[in-house]
């Protein structure tokens, strides 16, 4: 079946410009996550939304960085008013409920200017 | 200290050889431990997990945890150049929401033909 897909694959903004990041899971996976990797990083836990409860926020590193789930589903991270040290490749894992595999997309190069 | 460390290497072992990865945590309380794999510019997929002490088999891999120690190690028998990656320790550390990972930055092997 289809794994978890992000969009854009690439992404060069300018110091300031608003971003969205998109996450479609992996069909049924109640669980999902961004994470944020840096050059030579390992990963860098961001938020996590499971069905409908209260996402965990505890990993954003400012209030530039949002997150929303619609429907269960797709998810959006956006990044408001960018700055350089933002720039870093963003993933989203999804996981199905009673499991711990998460299961990871192909990222978000995200490129600052 | 970090919750997750690894050395960030690069390691590097001949063709054949064993590679040995290491990582220790600092939360004595953690359960759920998992190695990652990911080629460079792509995204990390899960090859091991582990939560009993002792060794965990699955063909050339071996994942051994040892929770008095807090360490947990993988070992590649019979490297190949294929093998060649960055791997992640990531840990499911108790003071952390349900079902969050901790990741390690990793460590980086080179299998040399």
């Amino acid at each position: 079946g289809a794994g978890v897909s992000q969009s854009p694959s690439n992404k060069v903004t300018e110091k300031g410009k608003d971003v969205e990041l998109r996450c479609d899971p992996i069909s049924g996976h109640t669980a999902l996550y961004w994470y944020r990797q840096s050059l030579g990083q390992g990963l860098e836990f961001l938020i996590y939304f499971q069905g409908n409860s209260a996402p965990d926020k505890s990993g954003l590193p400012s209030d530039r960085f949002s997150a929303e789930r619609t429907g269960g589903s797709v998810s959006t991270l956006t990044i408001q008013r960018t700055q350089q040290e933002d720039s870093a490749v963003y993933l989203c894992a999804s996981r199905q409920g009673g499991y711990n595999e998460q299961f990871f997309g192909p990222g978000t190069r995200l490129t600052v200017l | 200290q970090k919750e997750v460390e690894q050395n960030s290497g690069p390691l590097s072992v001949p063709e054949g050889a064993i590679a040995s990865l290491n990582c220790t945590y600092s939360d004595r309380g953690s359960q759920s431990f998992f190695w990652y794999r990911q080629y460079s510019g792509k995204s990390p997929e899960l090859i091991m997990f582990i939560y009993s002490n002792g060794d965990k088999e699955d063909g050339r891999f071996t994942a051994q945890l040892n929770k008095a120690s807090q360490y947990v190690s993988l070992l590649i028998r019979d490297s190949q150049p294929s093998d060649s990656a960055t791997y992640l320790c990531a840990v499911k550390v108790s003071s952390g929401s349900a079902r969050q990972l901790t990741f390690g930055s990793g460590t980086q092997l080179t299998v040399l033909p």
